[in-house]
């Protein structure tokens, strides 16, 4: 089955600056690739998606890269703000099939005003 | 998005009694939905998939006579957990995805937190 294993556990970063969490994936057949953000006893939800057709792609100062081939996706969080503060998660899912997402351990990110 | 609720939000039960937990897919008919338990400063654990109208299918390692999945309708699904103890104590999370669209996006529930005293 798909492992994905995400790096940092935790980051801490000054407000202003930029964060980036990575994944890796074991799944040649995943091809979606979302990031949740959770904050505490909140549910996950989906800041940004990446389809494995698609290199890069930016939502305002969100924005995930992918590399198929060393099946790697990163999510790269710029000017980074006190409320960015929470946990994130990484998902690879294999469409088409069961669509269940197979999550990474989570990034726990603190930015300090 | 599509939007997914959850009931109740937090619950406190004593030790042997059973909770039931109820997952509902408000836009849009879910015929699989998901359960996930997670732990404090952890990530999310799937316990089983929950399909419309058939058996759920358990991940290994979780108890199906403990952890009752029912899913009578394209819009719920509910999860019993049956005499629970405090080692049940935990935040359960549903999710569902929209078959009618074409994006892959699991949408999750508010979640339970459930105490078991």
């Amino acid at each position: 089955g798909e492992n994905v294993e995400q790096h940092p556990s935790t980051l801490s970063v000054q407000e202003g600056d930029s964060a980036v969490i990575k994944c890796t994936y074991s799944d040649s057949a995943s091809n979606y690739f979302p990031w949740y953000k959770q904050e505490l006893g909140k549910r996950p939800q989906l800041i940004i998606d990446i389809r494995s057709n698609v290199g890069e792609k930016k939502d305002q100062r969100i924005a995930v890269t992918l590399n198929k081939t060393a099946k790697h996706f990163s999510l790269h969080i710029t000017e980074t703000q006190p409320e960015d503060s929470a946990v994130y998660f990484c998902a690879a899912t294999a469409s088409g099939g069961s669509y269940i997402p197979t999550f990474g351990r989570g990034t726990s990110l603190i930015v300090h005003p | 998005g599509a939007v997914v609720s959850q009931h109740p939000s937090r619950v406190i039960c004593k030790s042997g009694t059973s909770v039931k937990i109820e997952c509902r897919s408000l836009d849009f008919q879910a015929t699989t939905m998901f359960w996930y338990r997670q732990f404090p400063k952890q990530s999310l654990m799937l316990m089983a998939t929950s399909n419309e109208g058939s058996k759920a299918t358990y991940e290994q390692g979780v108890e199906k006579d403990k952890f009752l999945i029912n899913h009578a309708s394209l819009t719920l699904s509910t999860l019993t957990v049956t005499s629970a103890h405090p080692e049940d104590s935990s935040f359960y999370i549903c999710s569902a995805r929209d078959p009618s669209s074409f994006a892959d996006t699991q949408y999750f529930g508010p979640g339970t937190r459930l105490t078991v005293l």
